[in-house]
Order: C-alpha cells, then sequence, then structure tokens
C-alpha cells in the first residue's frame, strides 16, 4: 500500500485560502486519496476522498495532480473551527502519516 | 445508521497489568475493523486490522494482541503492559476492503501506564 508524505504544521490566516499538501508518489492506479482531520482528543473524521478528477463537497475542496502522486487539500475559507491535524491517506489498509498540524490565526 | 463505540474511554494502568479495550459496531455487517494507536502529539500508527471473524492481521510486532470473537466485534488486549503501551488508542471500522470506502472512527481510549 501506498504511503504518505506530508508538511509537519502549517499556518493560516482566519478566512484566508488553505492549501494542505500531501505526497503518495508510491500511489497504484486503483487507490483512492482520501483526507481525514483530527481535533484534540478525538477520533479523525472524514473530510474527502478522490480518485483522479478534482473534487469538491461542502467542506473543502481536493485536487489531484495529473500523474496522482501528489494531491492538495483545499480549505477556502479558513475558520478557527479548521484548527485540526489533517491526514491524507491512499490504498486499501488506511495507513496513515503524521499528518499536517494547521494552526489559524486570528 | 451506523454506529462504533469502544470503552473504556480512560484507564490508568500499572506496568506489568493486563489491558481489554473493547469496540463494537451497529447498523452494519461484516465490516473491516481497526486498532490504531496514537502516542502524545504523534501521527496514527495502524496496529492490528481484521477482514472477519477470527481474521486478524497485526501490522507492529509488540506485547499487544487483537480478537473478533463476533462480526462487529473487536478487542485490544495485553497480558503485561509497558510504559511505552500509554497513548490515544482508536477503534475505526470500514464497509469493506474497497479502497474508495471511507474509514470510521471511535471516540477513543485514553491510555496511561504508570
Amino acid at each position: 500500500d501506498a504511503k504518505t508524505t506530508q508538511p509537519n504544521s502549517m499556518e493560516s490566516n482566519e478566512e484566508e485560502p488553505v492549501h494542505l499538501p500531501c505526497n503518495h508518489s508510491t500511489i497504484s492506479g486503483t487507490d483512492y486519496i482520501h483526507w481525514y482531520r483530527q481535533l484534540p482528543s478525538q477520533g479523525p473524521e472524514y473530510v474527502i476522498h478522490g480518485l483522479t478528477s478534482n473534487v469538491n463537497n461542502r467542506m473543502a475542496s481536493l485536487a489531484i495532480a495529473e500523474d496522482r502522486k501528489s494531491s492538495t487539500l483545499i480549505l477556502h475559507r479558513a475558520t478557527l473551527r479548521d484548527a485540526a491535524v489533517y491526514y491524507c491517506s491512499t490504498g486499501n489498509q488506511f495507513y496513515f502519516g503524521t499528518g499536517t498540524s494547521l494552526t489559524v490565526i486570528p | 445508521s451506523q454506529t462504533i463505540h469502544q470503552w473504556p474511554a480512560t484507564l490508568v494502568q500499572p506496568v506489568g497489568s493486563p489491558l481489554s479495550l473493547e469496540c463494537t459496531v451497529e447498523g452494519t455487517s461484516n465490516p473491516n475493523l481497526y486498532w490504531y494507536r496514537q502516542a502524545a502529539g504523534r501521527g496514527l500508527q495502524l496496529l492490528f486490522y481484521s477482514v472477519g471473524i477470527g481474521q486478524i492481521s497485526s501490522e507492529v510486532p509488540q506485547n499487544l494482541s487483537a480478537s473478533r470473537p463476533q462480526d462487529r466485534q473487536f478487542i485490544l488486549s495485553s497480558k503485561k503492559l509497558l510504559l511505552s503501551d500509554s497513548g490515544f488508542y482508536l477503534c475505526a471500522w470500514s464497509p469493506g476492503q474497497y479502497s474508495g470506502n471511507t474509514i470510521y472512527f471511535g471516540e477513543g481510549s485514553w491510555l496511561t501506564v504508570v
């Protein structure tokens, strides 16, 4: 199963867009890309997933590179409630890396 | 709708004591089940996963074990806890092994080994 690489931390100002990157260079052709986020002392929750095409939902957008070796989670307007650790995951067995800790500055 | 519950929510155990964390899923059948551990300030580490009753795959060799006595029940155990076993333990389930399936996490169990 493919493994992922993400920056340890990122900061964003409130109400500005945030782009969270993820590298998954060994992803196989049939593996979906999933994003989850984890608030303190809670289990992770689903954010978005996709296979090849960019995806949008009420929480975020997912931009997938043409070669599928990387993806970017886009939060269009960061709020204080978006401060969390964001994980990307690929493959069937749901391996998670260390994630990106997002700090939102008021 | 499907729900997942795990317990206890918190526990403090002495070194060398046994451990049992239980997880149950409702509202679905034949789920894939997972145990993760998260040390303080660290990422999620997959410990065990199960695709059916009695079928357990271990990802990390250690003094923990898992069992699945019923379709929607997953138990994490240890005969003798170590200090390094402290952490946040999460049970999770998914509808199957299809890569497009989403994984759903429980509320987590905080374990402190003293």
